[in-house]
């Protein structure tokens, strides 16, 4: 069964500090991807990561960065986190087959307020 | 301007009506997806269609690159349809998604 999973699901912090959401897939997907959703504004790319070590900005990176030290893996990272920081994060990975043609598939989302 | 625009922005339906989803789009398109998201849930992908009409139960999304648009279409709708969908643009072959804001179903009983 297909999984792409996030950590934590529910996080508060205060701003100023710093935080960590993670996401795993068990499919081995290379593609991997962190999105925001925010009401009114619908959901916006912040970045992709094409394997291992090998990340490139989406629409809206800053105030992000990303890691992915392992295919399986994929961490966002605020430094620092702002309350516009505050929206509900979703990770997705998908396959790459020859034609470059893909589907995604989503995680269950990271709801974060920063007060 | 936005890339992506769906239409409707909200739908009602009565129990067994059909619905039509439009997504109109402005720039080059590599792929359209269709996803369904429940309150508060993930999204679900329904269709992954590059072009021409695709069938998946009572769902048949149809794109038609040539005119920028992309539809979803739900016959004999149900309760459980009630959510939101999302259509998305894969630009170029680089996987990169820009997503609608979204049409939001809700079916009533």
């Amino acid at each position: 069964d297909m999984k792409v999973t996030q950590m934590p699901r529910y996080l508060i912090k205060r701003m100023g500090e710093n935080v960590l959401l993670e996401c795993g897939q068990d499919m081995s997907h290379e593609t991997m991807y962190w999105y925001r959703q925010d009401p009114g504004l619908g959901l916006q790319l912040i970045y992709i990561s094409y394997d291992v070590d090998s990340n490139s900005e989406g629409d809206i990176p800053k105030g992000y960065r990303v890691s992915r030290k392992k295919r399986e893996h994929f961490s966002l990272i605020l430094d620092s986190a702002k309350t516009n920081q505050t929206s509900v994060y979703f990770c997705a990975s998908s396959p790459r087959d020859r034609g470059g043609q893909d589907t995604q598939y989503f995680g269950p989302g990271t709801r974060l307020l920063v007060l | 301007g936005q890339q992506v625009q769906q239409s409707p922005a909200s739908l009602v339906l009565q129990e067994g009506e059909n619905a039509e989803l439009q997504c109109n789009f402005s720039t080059s398109l590599n792929s359209m997806q269709w996803f369904y998201q429940r309150p508060g849930g993930s999204l679900v992908s329904l269709f992954y269609n590059p072009s021409g009409t695709k069938h998946s139960g009572r769902l048949t999304s149809t794109t038609v690159i040539k005119e920028r648009r992309s539809s979803l279409h739900i016959s004999s709708s149900q309760t459980t349809d009630s959510g939101t969908y999302l259509c998305a643009l894969e630009r170029n072959a680089g996987a990169k998604l820009t997503f609608g804001g979204g049409t939001r179903l809700t079916v009533r009983p």
